[in-house]
């Protein structure tokens, strides 16, 4: 299975201020056509997982574009850029290259 | 686009529950569907696949106890949740192929 390893596991950030999570891959995550299987979700407290990130970099419908992704086929950044009390909750990185489908534990983010 | 999970509870090991997943405000026929559980204070934890011709992928830790199925005629996903053991505890979700969207949950708790 694809281990998924997250970092840090939580962030304090002063409003306004930038945040970075960093998801490493025990394995690549390009596949053979051509497409990064790397997802980001973010699940606020009390509710469901939401997309924000798919493919690595592009994002998901209705995410502001404060929140960014790179990588290359085994280490990945999420950024978001001048957080906002609303980005409050935890951060999960995730795979769809093969089954069974992993995630990374996640990163909690936290404001000052 | 929506999803409504139902049919979560107590139960006693050893038994069985059936969740559904309705879905609505898209084409349900035409995507491969998932159940992701959470158990509680912990990550995702992905658990079956049925993809848009029915075809079935299951977890290690859920093969030959749980079985996920569809009804594209009533517009709704299935997981037959068997032999149920208290590590089946969790808040199980059901969620569209894309990974874009997300039902809010259905509860599971597996105690005697």
């Amino acid at each position: 299975d694809i281990v998924l390893t997250q970092a840090p596991l939580s962030v304090s950030v002063t409003p306004g201020e930038s945040a970075s999570i960093s998801c490493r891959s025990s394995k690549s995550l390009l596949s053979s056509k051509g497409i990064t299987s790397l997802y980001w979700y973010l699940q606020r407290p009390g509710k469901s997982p939401q997309l924000l990130i798919y493919q690595m970099s592009n994002l998901a419908s209705g995410v502001p574009d404060r929140f960014s992704s790179s990588g290359s086929e085994t280490d990945f950044t999420l950024k978001i850029s001048k957080v906002e009390t609303e980005d409050v909750g935890v951060y999960y990185c995730g795979h769809r290259l093969e089954y069974p489908l992993t995630f990374g534990s996640g990163t909690k983010l936290e404001i000052k | 686009v929506q999803l409504v999970e139902s049919g979560g509870g107590l139960v006693q090991p050893g038994k069985s529950l059936k969740l559904s997943c309705s879905a609505s405000g898209f084409t349900f026929s035409s995507y491969g569907m998932h159940w992701i559980r959470q158990a509680p204070g912990k990550g995702l934890d992905w658990v079956a696949y049925i993809s848009s011709s029915s075809g079935t992928v299951y977890a290690d830790a859920v093969k030959g106890r749980f079985t996920i199925s569809r009804d594209n005629a009533k517009n709704t996903l299935y997981l037959q949740l068997n032999s149920l053991k208290s590590e089946d505890t969790a808040i199980y979700y059901c969620a569209r192929s894309s990974g874009d969207a997300w039902g809010q949950g259905a509860s599971v708790t597996v105690s005697s």
